[in-house]
């Protein structure tokens, strides 16, 4: 049984570029999210994705957005990147109604 | 505003040296606090979750407890391998997890 996998592991992009991330949630699972993850601090909350509508948003502005497919995979999509959003985004996928919920193993992005 | 700290930022333990590492918390209706392993470059590796003050787990040399302000994460008898950032996380009314900045334990053979 494949787990989170994601797509693709590395990344530069140029600042104001566009970017496109991709996610295939383990089998079975209904609900992706989108994690942050800056170097030495914890994931931060992007958004998550059920039943292919965006359901809860964190504190990240319009230029990110996702998109849910009705397989379950998902996109997240950032805009006019700047230097900050270089980092790990991480996918995590659940259960609707579970709690736990299981990682990817990242894509690192970087912008130059 | 639901928050996660977590104490010391980074532990450094000789082997078979047994120790705990801290997750303090505020939520609004905690519906799950969650443990989490990372090694460096990947992504989270799930552990444990708790979901009422009393609770205990356990998994190899690790055990996790819960009370209503606090978890704590013993490790015992600790391996080189057991090396990682330690992740904190709770789940509240907002359904996202709210993760804390993580402990780095390295493990000294």
């Amino acid at each position: 049984d494949a787990g989170v996998t994601q797509s693709p592991t590395h990344l530069i992009k140029t600042r104001g570029q566009q970017v496109t991330l991709r996610c295939s949630p383990k089998s079975g699972h209904d609900t992706v999210s989108w994690y942050q993850q800056a170097l030495g601090q914890g994931p931060q909350f992007i958004f998550q994705y059920y039943e292919e509508e965006e359901r809860q948003r964190g504190n990240f502005p319009d230029r990110f957005s996702g998109h849910q497919f009705p397989n379950y995979s998902s996109e997240l999509n950032v805009n006019a990147l700047l230097l900050g959003d270089s980092a790990l985004y991480l996918c995590a996928s659940s259960l609707a109604g579970e709690g736990r919920a299981f990682f990817g193993q990242g894509t690192r992005l970087t912008v130059v | 505003e639901d928050q996660v700290t977590q104490s010391p930022e980074a532990l450094r333990l000789q082997e078979g040296e047994s120790s705990s590492l801290n997750c303090s918390y505020t939520v609004s209706g905690l519906r799950g606090l969650f443990w989490y392993r990372q090694d460096p470059g990947k992504g989270p590796e799930f552990l444990f979750t708790l979901y009422s003050a009393g609770e205990e787990k356990e998994k190899e040399r690790l055990k996790a407890t819960l009370t209503k302000k606090e978890s704590f994460l013993h490790i015992t008898a600790p391996k080189p391998e057991d090396s990682a950032t330690y992740l904190c996380a709770v789940r509240g009314y907002g359904q996202n997890f709210v993760f804390g900045p993580g402990t780095r334990l390295s493990v000294l053979p």
